[in-house]
């Protein structure tokens, strides 16, 4: 199956600092990426929608200019995570499709830990 | 707005044993809908994919089925393994945009 790879896998940053992963679609062109975020034990939840040259599309409650999205070309988008705090610790998985098949592929996750 | 619900939450069984997972969502007017596996601290690993126009689709142990009209999907693993343990989330994917909706999870334990 299509292979999405995310880097890093694991990162921990101090508080008020910026973090960077990258999500990449390593054997086709994604046209679609989402970026989800998974407290623990919880299930997954939508943060935004990014297609390839626009603007991401945020879930209502997901603050924007504090997770910035960039989807520069049809296999990388980058999920900046801005002036991080404790509360920020969490699990980030991205996944691509490329239409007009529907299947998600999923990223292995970031686990980021803000100190 | 679409909501979706997985019961049991966690399931602990025998090895060999086979068993069924629900889900369920409350606007029936789905794209697809999907069941992943996560291990532990890891991403989500496809398992089946069933196309709103399907009733079901099978791949090894496992056997999906999908009644839109009720609003119900279910997952049957059938001779249960140790290996089989994980969390299971059923995910629907709404049309227009492709927007994924998840299920909280069962969380599924296989006893040697």
């Amino acid at each position: 199956g299509a292979v999405v790879s995310q880097h890093p896998s694991r990162v921990i940053c101090k508080s008020g600092t910026s973090v960077k992963i990258e999500c990449r679609s390593l054997d086709f062109q994604a046209t679609t990426m989402f970026w989800y975020r998974q407290f623990p034990k919880k299930s997954l939840m939508l943060m935004a929608t990014s297609n390839e040259g626009s603007k991401a599309t945020y879930e209502q409650g997901v603050e924007k200019d504090k997770f910035l999205i960039n989807h520069a070309s049809l296999t990388l988008s980058t999920l900046t995570v801005t002036s991080a705090h404790p509360e920020d610790s969490s699990f980030y998985i991205c996944s691509a499709i490329s239409q007009p098949q529907t299947e998600q592929y999923f990223g292995p996750g970031t686990r980021l830990t803000v100190t | 707005k679409q909501e979706v619900t997985q019961i049991p939450a966690a399931l602990s069984v025998p090895e060999g044993e086979n068993l069924v997972l629900n889900c369920s969502f409350t606007d029936s007017a789905i794209y697809n809908l999907q069941w992943f596996r996560q291990d532990p601290g890891k991403g989500l690993t496809s398992l089946l994919l069933i196309q709103s126009s399907q009733r079901e689709q099978t791949s090894g142990r496992l056997n999906a089925s999908l009644d839109k009209s009720s609003g119900r999907s279910t997952l049957y693993i059938a001779a249960s393994q140790p290996g089989d343990s994980a969390t299971y989330l059923c995910a629907v994917i709404r049309p227009g945009g492709f927007k994924t909706i998840f299920g909280a999870g069962t969380r599924l334990f296989v006893k040697a």
